[in-house]
């Protein structure tokens, strides 16, 4: 089945560690995209990439950073610089040019 | 930058009625607004989408409505089940060349009772 696959989906993590979100699609898709998610808001863009080994800084990419080797891997590193990393993240994909997002699972970061 | 409100509020209704949630935007008009459907702790899943010259689309029991004068879209669900209770999400295109980018509001939260 094609889809796209977040890991780990619980992570713990103490301050002043940086973790690594892993997002893996099997799409075919070029463009691939990081969203944040608090309680009660909506999705805020972290980061995106259209195309292999370019990507673009989102709204809230402070903090954050990313790579685009593969055209089926878009990881996303949350950096001890993030001041509230507690947050529900959010992978998905896209066909270049059109509108309809593949979404994750969704990986559930904690800070302690 | 774009700003899009939808009813932080719960929606609750009975079962077989027609659920209608609301989402409005300020500034510019998009080409494109998608209506997306997110269970507790799992990722949106995409239900329609409607081009700002589309009045209407309508996908089984889903109907969802653009109004560009108003800067509002309706989405109804007729016939509503407890299985329909979910929160619905309403995504806008961003424009200026954005490609897919899209803003997102936060969301209206639906029960559907038996």
């Amino acid at each position: 089945d094609g889809g796209i696959t977040q890991s780990p989906k619980y992570l713990f993590r103490k301050e002043g560690q940086n973790v690594t979100l892993s997002c893996e699609q099997n799409l075919n898709h070029d463009a691939m995209y990081w969203y944040r998610q608090d309680p009660g808001q909506g999705l805020r863009l972290i980061y995106y990439s259209q195309i292999v080994n370019d990507f673009q800084k989102g709204d809230i990419a402070e903090g954050y950073s990313v790579s685009r080797e593969k055209k089926e891997s878009f990881p996303l590193t949350v950096t001890s610089a993030q001041k509230n990393p507690t947050a529900f993240y959010l992978c998905a994909s896209s066909i270049r040019g059109t509108g309809e997002l593949f979404f994750g699972e969704g990986s559930r970061l904690t800070v302690l | 930058s774009q700003k899009i409100e939808q009813n932080s509020e719960a929606l609750n209704i009975q079962e077989g009625k027609t659920a209608t949630l609301t989402c409005n935007y300020t500034n510019y008009s998009p080409a494109y607004l998608q209506w997306y459907r997110q269970d507790p702790g799992r990722g949106p899943v995409f239900l329609l989408l409607i081009r700002e010259n589309e009045k209407e689309k309508r996908k089984e029991r889903l109907k969802v409505t653009f109004d560009t004068t108003l800067k509002q879209s309706l989405f109804h669900i007729t016939a509503s089940q407890p299985a329909d209770s979910a929160t619905y999400l309403c995504a806008l295109e961003r424009g200026n060349n954005a490609g897919n980018m899209l803003t997102f509001g936060g969301g209206t939260r639906l029960m559907v009772k038996p």
